[in-house]
């Protein structure tokens, strides 16, 4: 099965300053999407952004962008300029593009902004 | 769009007991999956539900069941409350491919 692993439990950074969060992954497949969710204290997870195996363009939305490394299965998310409003659970996932809809999710990196 | 809901919202049981919780998805999505979130183990995988069939299944005792209904509304069951059965319980939708969209849990207590 594929695991998903975040190796930071914790993380913080200063208010309009930048923070990396890391994902690493296992999967034997080439074919996949990876995701970042956002899970804030009220606790609806929202999608943060998206990545497909196939692009070699890293996604980014506004603040938010990964580098996706599929060679070394790494998938980190790049928060430019944070905000107090992006302390939150963050949780990188996997979903494979060929075995239906089951997503695999790792175990969160929970991030602080100091204002 | 109406999100995705869930309900009860809260719900404290004793062990022993058996519990319901119900889903109720994005409109136009069939697909259904459930998670249990408890701290320091992320989101562990239940089930997925599409077209109200079962089509992939996490690594859980057969006291969690489920099932979706032709408006693809889901349940899940959990027969048999133990205390580490305490958890939020988390439902998402999707369309077949696409991002998941979660609801805002039940949170689950065992006493």
């Amino acid at each position: 099965a594929q695991t998903v692993t975040q190796s930071q439990p914790e993380m913080s950074v200063q208010e309009a300053e930048t923070v990396t969060l890391s994902c690493t992954y296992d999967t034997s497949e080439s074919d996949y999407y990876l995701f970042w969710y956002k899970q804030p204290p009220s606790r609806q997870m929202i999608l943060v952004i998206r990545q497909e195996a196939y692009k070699q363009q890293n996604a980014t939305e506004n603040r938010f962008s990964v580098n996706f490394q599929k060679a070394a299965k790494s998938f980190s998310l790049k928060i430019s300029d944070s905000q107090l409003g992006d302390a939150a659970m963050y949780f990188c996932a996997y979903r494979s593009a060929n075995t239906g809809n089951q997503f695999y999710f790792g175990t969160g990196t929970s991030l602080t902004v100091i204002p | 769009k109406a999100g995705v809901t869930q309900t009860p919202r809260y719900l404290i049981k004793t062990r022993g007991q058996q519990v319901t919780l119900s889903c109720s998805p994005i409109s136009g999505h069939r697909s259904v999956s459930w998670y249990q979130q408890t701290p320091g183990q992320g989101l562990q995988f239940l089930f997925e539900y599409f077209s109200e069939t079962q089509r992939n299944k996490g690594n859980f005792p057969g006291r969690f069941s489920g099932r979706q209904f032709s408006n693809s509304r889901s349940e899940m069951n959990v027969s048999t409350l133990e205390l580490g059965d305490s958890a939020l319980y988390l439902c998402a939708s999707s369309l077949l491919g696409g991002e998941q969209f979660f609801g805002p849990g039940t949170r689950l207590t065992v006493l």
